[in-house]
């Protein structure tokens, strides 16, 4: 158990409909990352968050747009959805200070949230 | 944009032999994470390394952080069933909290 928890961890809905994602990093961390993992892909950086700010982008969509709320959780929004958004979406966290003690990077992950579009 | 190419893709072993993958790329990256994902789960984090020659172990894990930091390789002895799965590494961008990850090596070990 990494500690990060995701919920929930299936859903399913319908094209066009929007969806809201949630994570709740490891105690302590301050800094949330979310991915996208298609079927038998890779890990798609999609944006990152640091105790409440966004701190870097990646490949993000403009239909989708996150969150993290001054307890640390955070929120993916995925709107206007499409069959094409299907996917294993993966929150990590990590303390994020650095500050040259590169072990504050290392990034844990949390289970997952399945979503299928129909 | 900077790219991690992983190999092998995928490979069947037999129980109890060695296997070894291998993460390269044209840039250089400052920590490289090694992750095991199985089916449906999420990556779980098997070894970091923080320095460019560190070689670190992690029970039957060995992996290295290459002297040009462009690379690094996962070593697995003694191959047991369990290491099924799909191994990712991640390296971090120099001057940044971004991690790009390698496209995977699915692992099949044969019985």
């Amino acid at each position: 158990d990494s500690g990060v928890t995701q919920t929930p961890k299936h859903l399913i809905t319908a094209t066009g409909q929007r969806v809201t994602l949630r994570c709740s990093p490891r105690s302590g961390d301050l800094s949330v990352y979310w991915y996208q993992q298609s079927l038998d892909q890779g890990l798609q950086f999609l944006i990152q968050y640091y105790n409440g700010e966004e701190r870097a982008k990646g490949n993000i969509l403009e239909r989708f747009s996150a969150q993290q709320f001054p307890d640390l959780h955070s929120e993916l929004n995925l709107s206007s959805l499409e069959l094409g958004d299907s996917a294993l979406y993966f929150c990590a966290s990590s303390d994020g200070t650095s500050g040259g003690r590169r072990s504050t990077d290392t990034q844990y992950f949390g289970p997952g949230t399945r979503l299928t579009v129909l | 944009g900077q790219q991690l190419n992983q190999s092998p893709q995928s490979m069947f072993i037999q129980e109890g032999e060695d296997v070894s993958m291998n993460c390269t790329s044209s840039s250089i990256f400052n920590t490289w994470l090694w992750y095991k994902q199985d089916p449906g789960e999420g990556p779980v984090l098997l070894i970091a390394l923080y320095k460019a020659g560190e070689l670190t172990s992690n029970g039957r894990l060995t992996a290295q952080f290459g002297i040009t930091r462009k690379d690094s390789f996962l070593n697995i002895s003694a191959s047991i069933p369990s290491d099924v799965g799909i191994y990712f590494c991640a390296g971090q961008l120099p001057g940044t909290y971004k991690y790009i990850f390698g496209t995977g090596t699915r692992l099949k070990v044969l019985a």
